[in-house]
C-alpha cells in the first residue's frame, strides 16, 4: 500500500493554464505538506497543514492555493502557470508536526511548454 | 535564520569503499536533525534521525550519523557502500523551541563506481 500518493505524475501544459495536483496519505498523519523541488535538486516548503488547518505558508505566489478538505488529503491548485513553475512537487505527511519525520509522496513532474 | 549546508556537491566511491556525507548547519537551540535519501524519480525516505541521547544514530540500509554540537555537524556514514546506494542525499533540520520550520540542504549526489 503507498503511504503518500500522488496523482498525476506527470503534468505537461502551457504557460497561463490552471492545473491541480492531488495527495493523498494512509498513514494517519496530522500533518501534510507541499515541497518544490527545483531543477538543481533544492528542496523548498511551500505549505504546511495540521489537521485541515494553514500552518505555514511560505513566500509563495498566491497563484498557489492548498486545499484540505480532510486530514487525509492535501490538494495543491495553480493558476496561471508560469515558465518557472517548472519543477517537481513533493507532498509529505508527519505525525506531529516538522519536528518529526516525514513521509514522502513520489512527486509530480509539472513542465510547462 | 537556520540554515544547512552540505558541502559536496558530487562524491564518487568504489564500490566497497567507506563513505562520508558532510552535513553542517547553522548555530541555534537543539535540533532535530535528519538524512534522508532520494532515488532517481522517486520521493526522499527517511535514513536516520537524531532527536537527543547517544550522539551515534544507526539507520537503515547500514547507514549511521554521529551529532557533534562542537562542530554543528552530523555527518553520514556508511562503512562499505554498495551499487544500490547511488542516489541524493539530504541533511535536514529542525531547531526546537518557537517556530519549528525544516530546512533541508542542497543535497550530496553519491555515484558509485564497480
Amino acid at each position: 500500500d503507498t503511504a503518500v500518493s500522488q496523482t498525476p505524475k506527470y503534468l505537461v501544459t502551457q504557460m497561463g493554464n490552471d492545473k491541480s495536483i492531488k495527495c493523498e496519505q494512509n498513514l494517519g498523519h496530522d500533518t501534510m505538506y507541499w515541497y518544490k523541488q527545483d531543477s538543481k535538486k533544492f528542496l523548498k516548503i511551500m505549505f504546511s497543514y495540521n489537521n485541515k488547518e494553514l500552518i505555514i505558508n511560505e513566500t509563495v505566489p498566491n497563484r498557489f492555493s492548498p486545499k484540505s478538505p480532510d486530514k487525509a488529503h492535501l490538494n495543491l491548485h495553480i493558476n496561471s502557470l508560469e515558465l518557472g513553475d517548472s519543477a517537481v512537487y513533493f507532498c509529505a505527511s508527519s505525525q506531529g508536526g516538522q519536528s518529526q519525520p516525514q513521509h514522502f509522496g513520489d512527486g509530480t513532474r509539472l513542465s510547462i511548454l | 535564520a537556520q540554515s544547512v549546508t552540505q558541502p559536496d556537491i558530487h562524491i564518487t566511491v568504489s564500490e566497497g569503499a567507506s563513505l562520508e556525507l558532510r552535513c553542517n548547519y547553522s548555530y541555534g537551540a537543539t535540533p532535530y536533525l535528519f538524512w534522508y535519501v532520494q532515488s532517481p524519480g522517486q520521493g526522499l525516505q527517511l535514513l536516520l534521525k537524531y532527536f537527543s541521547g547517544d550522539t551515534l544514530v544507526q539507520g537503515i540500509k547500514g547507514f549511521e550519523a554521529e551529532f557533534k554540537r562542537s562542530q554543528s555537524s552530523f555527518n553520514l556514514r556508511k562503512p562499505s557502500v554498495h551499487w544500490s546506494d547511488a542516489a541524493e542525499y539530504f541533511c535536514a533540520v529542525v531547531f526546537s523551541g518557537g517556530y519549528q520550520k525544516v530546512t533541508f540542504g542542497t543535497g550530496t549526489k553519491l555515484q558509485v563506481i564497480p
